[in-house]
């Protein structure tokens, strides 16, 4: 079944403690990304990668770190998390079709990881 | 930077009524993309489009990217209680990759 997994899927911990989001996915795609989801704001791009070892920031990457050491892996690092950084999160992969802007994002959205930071 | 909204935040429909909603940036669009999420659940795809002035129907749904690739509208016709959740629209504008998400339709449906 083609999928995108993450775990956890919640999580609770305390200011500063170092935590890892993992999400794979199954589907070769070469496009990842992180979102945060939080009332009000919709969703916003952490970090995305379009392959192996290409990472880029989105527009809230303050705080946060990812990987892309294989296609189907993605995880995401919170060095020292803080409150702000509770919120729902999500990552998404998508078979990138095209060359340059203007290609297609057709993002398969993994089931989302909650986390609290206390 | 880029800025996409969206309009309205939220919507209440009678049953069988039609709505529309809309997504603009403040820059030109290379591409926009609509989801749905469910109430608890996580964003899926609906659709994609990428051509100025393109039209794609999805049976009871209709989307459109404006001419200027600056705006898109969703259009729902006579609305189900499966239509319930929240309508996303999300353009790639600045950066080749980088996608900028609105804040999101909330669709409430009335029997």
């Amino acid at each position: 079944e083609a999928q995108v997994t993450q775990n956890p899927r919640y999580l609770i911990t305390v200011t500063g403690k170092k935590l890892t989001v993992t999400c794979s996915q199954n589907m070769n795609h070469e496009y990842m990304s992180w979102y945060r989801q939080d009332p009000g704001l919709g969703l916003r791009q952490i970090y995305y990668s379009m392959n192996v070892e290409v990472t880029d920031k989105g527009d809230v990457p303050e705080g946060y770190k990812v990987s892309r050491k294989e296609k189907r892996n993605f995880p995401l690092i919170l060095e020292s998390p803080s409150p702000n950084q509770t919120s729902l999160y999500f990552c998404a992969s998508s078979r990138y079709l095209g060359q340059g802007r203007g290609g297609s994002y057709e993002q398969y959205f993994g089931p989302g990881t909650r986390l609290t930071v206390t | 930077g880029q800025q996409v909204m969206q309009i309205p935040q939220y919507q209440h429909v009678q049953e069988g009524e039609d709505f529309t909603t809309y997504c603009n940036s403040s820059t030109t669009l290379s591409n926009i993309q609509w989801y749905k999420q469910r109430p608890g659940g996580h964003p899926v795809f609906l659709i994609q489009l990428v051509k100025s002035g393109e039209v794609k129907k999805q049976k009871r749904l209709t989307f459109q990217f404006g001419e200027a690739k600056k705006n898109s509208s969703l259009h729902i016709t006579a609305t189900q209680t499966t239509d319930v959740g929240t309508y996303f629209c999300a353009g790639e504008g600045g950066s080749w990759g980088k996608l900028q998400f609105g804040a999101g339709t909330q669709v409430v449906v009335t029997p």
